[in-house]
């Protein structure tokens, strides 16, 4: 089955403290995102990869990183998470970027920091 | 920079009524135009977009969505709902090489 899957579904942790929000695809998709969905705000891109080793800052990349060394992983690391990280993540992926060809979602990433 | 708005931040509705979610885009240029649909606990899944050619457009679930240029508007219409439809909604529109999505409308409906 076609899919993008992110990993955990729920995280709780503590102001600084280095987390990693995994992001797999299994559609050899060249292109994928990360987007933080807020109330009132909608989805706000975070980063993208055009392919391997290719990333690029989106809206809001304050606080976070990516890496893109297979093509089928994208992980999200937030290196000391702060509480207005605090939101529900998704990961996308497409054959185009999304304009012509559909992104792809996973279900969510929850990331609370307290 | 494209924006999008959608006026209406919830929407709610009894089943078999009709429902229009509402869609405005910032920019007269050629754009895509898109509905995604997320129903609860899940991702963002493509409902239907606008490309080129007729400028209605519709989805496999009897959804429709009409291109007007003139008003920069790309309203999602559905003429009889089902429980099944309560789902958050987002408009997005294309700029260069993304989209830009707007901030959803939750539609709510009631047995």
């Amino acid at each position: 089955e076609a899919q993008v899957t992110q990993n955990p579904r729920y995280l709780i942790t503590v102001t600084g403290k280095k987390l990693t929000v995994t992001c797999s695809q299994n559609m050899n998709h060249e292109y994928m995102s990360w987007y933080r969905q807020d109330p009132g705000l909608g989805l706000r891109q975070i980063y993208y990869s055009m392919n391997v080793e290719v990333t690029d800052k989106g809206d809001v990349p304050e606080g976070y990183k990516v890496s893109r060394k297979e093509k089928r992983n994208f992980p999200l690391i937030l290196e000391s998470p702060s509480p207005n990280q605090t939101s529900l993540y998704f990961c996308a992926s497409s054959s185009g970027t999304g304009v012509v060809a559909p992104l792809h979602f996973g279900n969510g990433t929850r990331l609370t920091v307290t | 920079a494209q924006s999008v708005t959608q006026l209406d931040s919830q929407v709610p509705v009894f089943e078999e009524a009709p429902v229009e979610l509402r869609c405005n885009y910032s920019s007269s240029v050629s754009v895509y135009l898109f509905w995604y649909v997320q129903y609860p606990n899940q991702g963002l899944q493509l409902l239907l977009k606008y490309l080129s050619g007729s400028t209605l457009v519709e989805s496999i679930n009897g959804f429709e969505a009409e291109f007007n240029k003139s008003q920069t508007s790309f309203h999602l219409r559905k003429p009889s709902v089902h429980i099944s439809d309560t789902a958050e909604y987002f408009c997005a529109v294309s700029e260069t090489d993304k989209l830009i999505f707007g901030t959803g409308t939750r539609l709510q409906v009631f047995p």
